[in-house]
């Protein structure tokens, strides 16, 4: 079955430190999504890509970034974690059908804290 | 660009009917899309809807009216495993990423 998992499910980093978060999807989609989730403000765009080279930044994408080389992956880098970092990170994809998307697929979730 | 309105929190019991509202503000519209969240899961997709009028699924109904920009997902014969949160999504930016209520925590009590 096709599926959307992320990586590691868990991670302790101190303040300062790059970390990346894997996120690998098994549907073939074009479009990948990361959102973070935090208590009172739901779930909330970083960034998103239409297909393999392309990137865009979403509501929340400062100290975010994001790369996409092939269609199934979509890494999301902090390049210098902060703790108002600390968060459940989701991955998302989805795949537009009659012209746009109905239906997003998300991963597990990772839950950063940063230190 | 959306906005979406969800109430923070609702209780029902065992057996009941709930309904969870969902208002909205969006500058194109793309439908209006329910997602099941168990504490410590992911979200999952519950229902979607494009046109006026309800969707039945099971013990879960959404409807829309476009024409008032508001919805609801109603759940039937309610059970403990219904203990959630439950947020409503519509797409944005031409129709390709989904933006999402605060979401709606349900509580069942036995």
């Amino acid at each position: 079955d096709a599926e959307i998992t992320q990586s590691p499910r868990h991670k302790i980093i101190e303040t300062g430190r790059q970390v990346t978060l894997a996120c690998h999807q098994t549907w073939n989609h074009n479009n990948m999504f990361w959102y973070r989730q935090d208590l009172g403000h739901g779930l909330r765009l970083i960034h998103y890509s239409y297909g393999v080279h392309d990137t865009n930044k979403g509501e929340v994408s400062d100290g975010y970034s994001v790369s996409r080389s092939n269609t199934e992956d979509l890494p999301l880098t902090l390049e210098s974690a902060a703790s108002s970092q600390t968060s459940v990170y989701f991955c998302a994809s989805s795949e537009a059908t009659g012209g746009w998307n109905t239906e997003a697929f998300f991963g597990q979730g990772t839950r950063l804290t940063v230190v | 660009g959306q906005s979406l309105e969800q109430p923070s929190e609702v209780t029902a019991v065992e057996g009941a009917i709930v309904q969870i509202n969902c208002t909205y503000q969006t500058s194109g519209f793309y439908g209006l899309s329910w997602y099941q969240q168990h504490d410590g899961g992911a979200p999952t997709f519950l229902s979607y809807n494009a046109l006026d009028g309800l969707e039945e699924t099971g013990r879960f109904s959404s409807f829309l009216s476009r024409s008032d920009s508001y919805g609801y997902l109603l759940l039937q014969e309610l059970q403990m495993k219904d203990s959630a949160s439950y947020f409503c999504a519509a797409p944005d930016n031409y129709g390709q990423n989904f933006v999402f209520g605060p979401g709606t925590r349900l509580s069942v009590l036995p």
